[in-house]
């Protein structure tokens, strides 16, 4: 199985500061044929379902805000919240959908400083 | 308006048997790819059945393999997992979620609100 690592497991920001949170995976999840890494990001709020914000580890969903932005490829991925607003403080998590099964990260839960 | 809506989840004992529904609305289920995924509680997330769309292909987690079996109903709009020989560790929400495209190899776009399975005696 891909084994997909975060860090840090938390972090603090101030409102309107950036946070980057990191995510490794432990083989390759980018397909040479299309160029394309496997890698999705979600927000998961308390009491709710994910949310899915980035896939094609860059490729921001309809609707997410600008602030959010992915990067990355191969084995190392970063999610970027450029300014970190109220409604941002919430647990994140990256999935790779290259190899069955697909694995999340174990999570980074954002809060304010 | 993507709708996803699970069903069938309680308390079971150790061994017991559950079916779990997932009512689908807004988009042509057929052509999807789906996925179960559950959530321990306080815990991460665990992708557990993938049903494909154009060819049906199934997968499991080794963790449940022979024991659950994830099925659609394409006339219905309805994704189902029925999971038996149920043990204490598979106690978690259980989400339904729609792929981004009828491949397998895609992300997670819509996640129903999930549907809770305690295993307990």
């Amino acid at each position: 199985d891909v084994v997909m690592t975060q860090s840090p497991d938390s972090l603090a920001v101030s409102l309107g500061e950036r946070a980057t949170i990191n995510c490794k995976s432990s083989q390759n999840i980018i397909d040479s044929s299309n160029n394309k890494n496997y890698l999705a990001w979600y927000q998961q709020k308390p009491g709710q379902p994910p949310k899915l914000l980035i896939y094609w580890a860059s490729t921001r969903e309809s609707g997410v805000p600008d602030r959010f932005s992915g990067s990355g490829s191969g084995t190392d991925f970063t999610l970027t919240i450029s300014s970190l607003q109220a409604e941002d403080v919430a647990v994140y998590f990256c999935q790779q959908y290259y190899n069955i099964p697909f694995t999340f990260g174990p999570g980074t839960k954002v809060d304010f400083k | 308006e993507v709708q996803l809506l699970e069903s069938g989840g309680g308390l079971v004992q150790p061994g017991g048997s559950l079916r779990l529904s997932c009512a689908a609305s807004g988009f042509t289920f057929s052509t999807y790819a789906m996925s179960w995924v559950r959530q321990a509680p306080g815990k991460g997330l665990e992708s557990v059945s993938t049903i494909c769309g154009s060819n049906s292909n199934t997968y499991y987690a080794d963790s449940v393999k022979g024991r659950f079996t994830v099925s659609r109903d394409n006339s219905k709009n309805t994704l189902v997992l029925q999971i038996n020989s149920l043990r204490a560790g598979d106690t978690a929400i259980y989400y339904c979620a729609k792929h981004g495209r009828d491949t397998c190899y895609s992300r997670l776009d819509y996640w129903g609100q999930g549907t809770l399975v305690t295993v307990s005696s």
